[in-house]
């Protein structure tokens, strides 16, 4: 089955500093997302991205973060100014159409930590 | 923020017998609801999902009860084998915002040999 790859797996990286974590989506899939679960916590919505835009956003999604779709392959979420609340395991999805009978597919995150 | 709640952290359950996770939602306005399932070091995996029209949706051994009067959903597994133990999230979604998730915190489900 096709999948959404994610790199790095692990990205440590200090207080303040900017960080780019990327993500390849499915080939033939046109709606892309970050999600995040920090420790313990539930997995949130942070964005979903379509046509080259952002269609919707959670408040988490505040102006350090920002998505772009750079080539045609990879997505990637930029974290400006990183704090340490920004800790969590990062999930990249994609979907082919956007409608909720379609499959979200995740990838297997990132884990960043920021110290 | 808990408009979707699963409340038991942890199942432990027999090979070959009935798993049954819950899961409860406040958000009145959740018309579909979904079940993933995730491994350690992986990400969610799609299980089965349900609209909000319909009370009952199978998929082999899998099945998804939805009661709305009581904004209450429950996956059914059957029988249950070692390789369902895992992290299962029920998940929700309202009207345009299909894939704008609103997850539960996790059961964790152990299967015993």
């Amino acid at each position: 089955e096709p999948e959404v790859t994610q790199t790095p797996s692990h990205q440590v990286t200090q207080m303040g500093q900017e960080v780019i974590l990327r993500c390849v989506p499915i080939s033939n899939h046109l709606y892309f997302y970050w999600y995040r679960q920090i420790l313990g916590q539930k997995v949130e919505f942070l964005v979903s991205f379509y046509n080259n835009e952002i269609s919707e956003k959670s408040e988490i999604f505040d102006d350090q973060f920002s998505v772009e779709r750079p080539d045609g392959s990879n997505f990637t979420l930029k974290i400006r100014s990183t704090k340490l609340e920004d800790s969590a395991m990062y999930f990249c999805a994609s979907s082919r159409d956007g409608q909720r009978n379609e499959k979200l597919f995740f990838g297997s995150g990132t884990q960043l930590s920021v110290l | 923020d808990q408009q979707v709640k699963q409340n038991s952290p942890s199942l432990s359950v027999q090979e070959g017998r009935i798993s049954i996770l819950n899961c409860d939602y406040t958000n009145s306005m959740f018309d579909y609801f979904l079940w993933y399932k995730k491994y350690p070091a992986e990400g969610p995996t799609f299980l089965i999902s349900i609209s909000s029209i319909k009370d009952k949706n199978e998929d082999g051994r899998f099945t998804v009860f939805l009661n709305k009067s009581a904004k209450h959903l429950s996956l059914h597994i059957v029988p249950s084998q070692p390789g369902d133990s895992a992290v299962y999230f029920c998940a929700a979604s309202e009207g345009q915002g299909a894939q704008k998730l609103v997850f539960g915190q996790g059961t964790r489900l152990t299967i015993n040999p």
